[in-house]
């Protein structure tokens, strides 16, 4: 089955710049999607196709793709980016899709 | 405003059905392909399945962990899409999302599964 990895967890202080990565275990690789959640709510859209970003996402938000993994990237970090963060995928059919583990961003 | 509702969690036993609803508004939903994404208590999120528009007959997908013994339906003239449980197993206790999987998401509705 299709999977994608990410780092259980990320710390950074503010101002800093936090990266998150996820792997996919094979090529090719489908679009990439990044979410935000926060407790108790519902994931949030943060990139979509990789790099694009929803109007209204704060442009120190963006993503890159390199090979078969995926970066968020969060410049300038700021007290209310702590969150889990959900990357997502599908297989090379494009059928199934796949979240990450998730990855907790802590800002210190 | 867009708007996805879920209703219909609850509790159910071991081996007992449910039937979630998500009414929508705000969207061209007969245009959309539904999906339905759960998170169990501390958990990720887990992909359960979609079903696509008419413009695609309709098709639908499940995660291997759901298959044979979830359904999801939709009807556009309701802009509603349903997730039928059935042979539900303690380890289906989640909070149960319909998305269109980009900008929307529903509140999620809960489902415990427990005797």
């Amino acid at each position: 089955s299709y999977e994608l990895t990410q780092p259980p967890s990320v710390s950074v202080s503010p101002g800093q710049t936090a990266r998150i990565t996820c792997s996919a275990d094979a090529l090719p690789k489908e679009y990439a999607y990044w979410y935000q959640q926060k407790p108790g709510q519902a994931p949030v859209l943060m990139i979509y196709k990789d790099i694009e970003r929803p109007s209204g996402i704060p442009e120190r938000f963006s993503g890159s793709t390199s090979g078969t993994t995926v970066t968020l990237t969060i410049s300038g970090v700021q007290a209310e980016d702590e969150a889990d963060y959900y990357c997502q995928s599908a297989d090379s059919s494009g059928t199934y899709r796949v979240f990450g583990g998730g990855t907790k961003l802590t800002v210190l | 405003d867009v708007q996805l509702v879920e209703s219909g969690g609850g509790l159910v036993q071991p081996g007992g059905s449910l039937k979630l609803s998500c009414v929508a508004s705000g969207f061209t939903f007969s245009d959309s392909a539904m999906h339905w994404v759960r998170q169990a208590s501390g958990k990720g999120l887990e992909w359960v399945g979609r079903i696509r528009g008419k413009a695609n007959s309709y098709a639908t997908a499940y995660a291997a962990s759901v298959k044979g013994r979830f359904t999801i339906s939709r009807d556009d003239s309701k802009n509603t899409a349903y997730l039928q449980m059935n042979s539900l197993k303690t380890d289906d206790t989640a909070v149960y999302y319909c998305t269109t999987l980009l900008d929307y998401w529903g509140q999620g509705a809960l489902v415990t599964v427990s005797s």
